[in-house]
């Protein structure tokens, strides 16, 4: 089936810090999705990527689709305490009506 | 607007035991789907329903089955659980396209 692998696996920060994380697969894929998980809490959608190319932002949040349509990435500028967690790509393929996830990145901020 | 509520939020079964485990969704999505999640493991798809109607397994489906009753809910089921099983369930539902999915909370399952 469809595998994204995506890494860092485990990221260790201070506060202020940038962060990037990415996804990659061998396979084409039409929609990208990065969501974030709090403990004890499901998956919170975060951004959505439709078009090649397309770099989008929620707040300190930006993502892009790449141009092979092969990977994606995820920024975070300026991080803070309530960024801690795990997040998390998902790809859509072709009409599939569902997604691959990756394994997640998970983020720890040290005070 | 409750958005996607599953229940219980956390079981404990035996061995052999059955459970279903209930989720409901308000969005009028048509799209609704099963995931378990295990530590290092990421989200891994049971079964889904894109449709009221219609199912179709996901990449785990052994040792489970699943309803959908109406557009509204989806239910999964375990007829005899196994430690296997032990995990983090989540219910998701979206509209057909954009494919933006949308969680529950989650229903913690230990099988001893």
């Amino acid at each position: 089936g469809q595998q994204l692998n995506q890494s860092p696996q485990s990221m260790f920060i201070q506060e202020g810090e940038d962060v990037s994380m990415n996804c990659t697969s061998s396979s084409i894929f039409n929609t990208w999705l990065w969501y974030k998980q709090d403990p004890g809490e499901g998956p919170v959608l975060l951004i959505a990527l439709y078009k090649a190319g397309e770099l989008t932002s929620n707040g300190r949040l930006t993502a892009q689709f790449g141009i092979t349509r092969k990977d994606s990435f995820l920024n975070i500028s300026a991080s803070i305490p309530s960024d801690v967690g795990i997040y998390f790509c998902a790809g859509q393929w072709k009409e599939a009506q569902k997604l691959v996830f990756g394994q997640g990145t998970r983020l720890t901020i040290n005070p | 607007n409750a958005g996607v509520t599953q229940t219980p939020k956390f079981q404990v079964l035996k061995t052999g035991q059955s459970m279903t485990l209930q989720c409901a969704q308000d969005m009028n999505h048509n799209s609704m789907y099963w995931y378990r999640q295990d530590p290092g493991m990421g989200l891994r798809l049971i079964y889904y329903s894109a449709s009221e109607g219609t199912t179709d397994k996901g990449e785990v489906p052994n040792g489970y089955n699943v309803s959908r009753l109406n557009k509204r809910e989806f239910s999964l089921r375990l007829e005899s659980a196994a430690p296997s099983q032990t995990s983090v369930y989540f219910c998701a539902s979206s509209e057909a396209r954009p494919y933006e999915q949308y969680f529950g909370p989650g229903t913690r399952l230990t099988v001893t």
